[in-house]
């Protein structure tokens, strides 16, 4: 039974460029959110994907968005990339939506670099 | 808003010891509570979770935790720690009403030594 996989593993940017990040949720779960773990810190919530629409969105500006397939995999897009949005992004999946109370399966992230 | 803290950065054990890891939110009322534990370049791993009835949870690797209503704490405790339980560990509390995501704690690295 795959878990979560998400690619690639690493990804080395300038600033200014854009990145997509890619997300397969573990098999029976159809619901992807989004995290960004900066050094040192706790990952921070992005936003939630659930029915192919995003239902639930953290505090980050519109140049993070995102899109969820009817295979329920998921992609995180990044505009206009700055030195800050360098960090471990974190991937979860789980079942039944933002009202569910099934926990969260994440991950191994992929580190984002920019310089 | 929601928050959950961590008081301890960084604690370092003697292999064999038993462990305590603290963990207070900020809540309204009862909330989902979660522990994690990251490895070295590696993604979170659910140790165990709390939703209601028993406020004792068993979790895997040998982790229980304890929900406390009065003290809004959600400690997590080892009776004797394994070189291989060097790793970050975060609390989280997650959404019941809908309307709030999985908040995280800023963490605690274990260390252990032999």
């Amino acid at each position: 039974d795959a878990g979560v996989t998400q690619s690639p593993t690493h990804l080395i940017k300038t600033r200014g460029q854009q990145v997509t990040l890619r997300c397969s949720p573990k098999s029976g779960h159809d619901t992807v959110s989004w995290y960004q773990q900066a050094l040192g810190q706790g990952p921070q919530f992005i936003f939630q994907y659930y029915e192919e629409e995003e239902r639930q969105r953290g505090n980050f500006p519109d140049r993070f968005s995102g899109h969820q397939f009817p295979n329920y995999s998921s992609e995180l897009n990044v505009n206009a990339l700055l030195l800050g949005d360098s960090a471990l992004y974190l991937c979860a999946s789980s079942l039944g939506g933002f009202y569910s109370n099934q926990p969260q399966h994440f991950g191994d992230g992929t580190r984002l670099s920019i310089l | 808003a929601q928050s959950v803290t961590q008081p301890d950065i960084h604690i370092t054990v003697s292999e064999g010891a038993s462990l305590e890891l603290r963990c207070n939110y900020s809540y309204g009322a009862t909330p989902y509570l979660f522990w994690y534990v990251q490895s070295p370049g590696q993604g979170l791993q659910l140790l165990l979770k709390y939703f209601s009835g028993d406020t004792l949870v068993q979790g895997i690797k040998g982790f229980e935790a304890e929900f406390k209503r009065s003290q809004s704490s959600f400690n997590l405790r080892k009776p004797s720690v394994h070189w291989s339980d060097a790793a970050e560990y975060f609390c989280a509390v997650g959404p019941i009403s809908g309307n709030t995501p999985l908040v995280f704690g800023k963490g605690t690295r274990l260390s252990v030594i032999a």
